[in-house]
C-alpha cells in the first residue's frame, strides 16, 4: 500500500524557516517524481514544486510565488522528500501535501507526469 | 502559465442525477490532464488520468473526456459519497495548474 506520511508543519514567525519531510512507503520512490502541493484555508490547490527522478538527475520546478524561497530535495536512500521553506510570509499558510507523480501521458516518446497518491498533509501557519 | 477555467464553482445536485464538471484551458494541453475529489479535512483522490482514463479502483460511473482545451468530468448517477469538491490538474507544462474547484452539493 502507498503511503506518504508528511511531518514538520507548526507556527511559524513571518520572515522564519520551517522545513517539512514526508516518509515515502509501499512503492519504489526512487523511480517517481515527487511534488508538494498546498492549500491555503478555505482556498483551492495550489503546485508549489516537484522533484524529477535519478534517472532525470533530480531536476526540480517551482512555482513562482515560492521560487528563491523554497527548496524541494529528496533522499533516495530514505525514502524521504523535503521541502525546505524561508522568508515565510502569512501568504504561505497552507496545509501543504507531499504527492507522488507518475507517467500519466506520453507525447513523442517523452512522459508526462501526473500526481496518483497524496499524504494526509502538513499545517504550516505563518503568524506573529 | 496555463490557465484554468473550470465551471460551475458549485452546483446543487440530488442523488441519482447526472451531473457534468467543466475544465477549460487557456492553450491545448493535449490529454494532460487529470480530474480529482477532496473531501473535507482529506488529501485529494485522483478520479480519471489522461483525461479519459479511469483510475484503479474508482467506481465506473466517474468517467473523463476531452482533449486540447476542453475537458469534461461526468457522475452518470451521482450517490451520497461522491458530494464533495473536485478539481482538475494540468501537467502539461509548468507551472503545473489546477482548476479553482467545483463543490457538489446535496440539493
Amino acid at each position: 500500500e502507498v503511503q506518504l506520511v508528511e511531518s514538520g508543519g507548526g507556527l511559524v514567525q513571518p520572515g522564519g524557516s520551517l522545513r517539512l519531510s514526508c516518509a515515502a512507503s509501499g512503492f519504489t520512490f526512487s523511480d517517481h517524481y515527487m511534488d508538494w502541493v498546498r492549500q491555503a484555508p478555505g482556498k483551492g490547490l495550489e503546485w508549489v514544486a516537484r522533484t524529477r527522478n535519478r534517472v532525470k538527475r533530480y531536476t526540480t520546478e517551482y512555482a513562482a510565488s515560492v521560487t528563491g524561497r523554497f527548496t524541494i530535495s529528496r533522499d533516495d536512500a530514505k525514502n524521504s522528500l523535503h521541502l525546505q521553506m524561508n522568508s515565510l510570509d502569512s501568504d504561505d499558510t497552507a496545509v501543504y501535501y507531499c504527492a507522488r507523480s507518475t507517467v500519466s501521458t506520453t507525447h513523442n516518446n517523452i512522459d508526462y507526469y501526473g500526481m496518483d497518491a497524496w499524504g494526509q498533509g502538513t499545517t504550516v501557519t505563518v503568524s506573529s | 502559465d496555463i490557465q484554468m477555467t473550470q465551471s460551475p464553482s458549485s452546483l446543487s445536485a440530488s442523488v441519482g442525477d447526472r451531473v457534468t464538471i467543466t475544465c477549460r484551458t487557456s492553450q491545448g494541453i493535449r490529454n494532460d490532464l487529470g480530474w480529482y475529489q477532496q473531501k473535507p479535512g482529506k488529501a485529494p483522490k485522483r478520479l480519471i488520468y489522461a483525461a479519459s482514463s479511469l483510475q484503479s479502483g474508482v467506481p465506473s460511473r466517474f468517467s473523463g473526456s476531452g482533449s486540447g482545451t476542453e475537458f469534461t468530468l461526468t457522475i452518470s448517477s451521482l450517490q451520497p459519497e461522491d458530494f464533495a469538491t473536485y478539481y482538475c490538474l494540468q501537467h502539461n507544462s509548468y507551472p503545473l495548474t489546477f482548476g479553482g474547484g467545483t463543490k457538489v452539493e446535496i440539493k
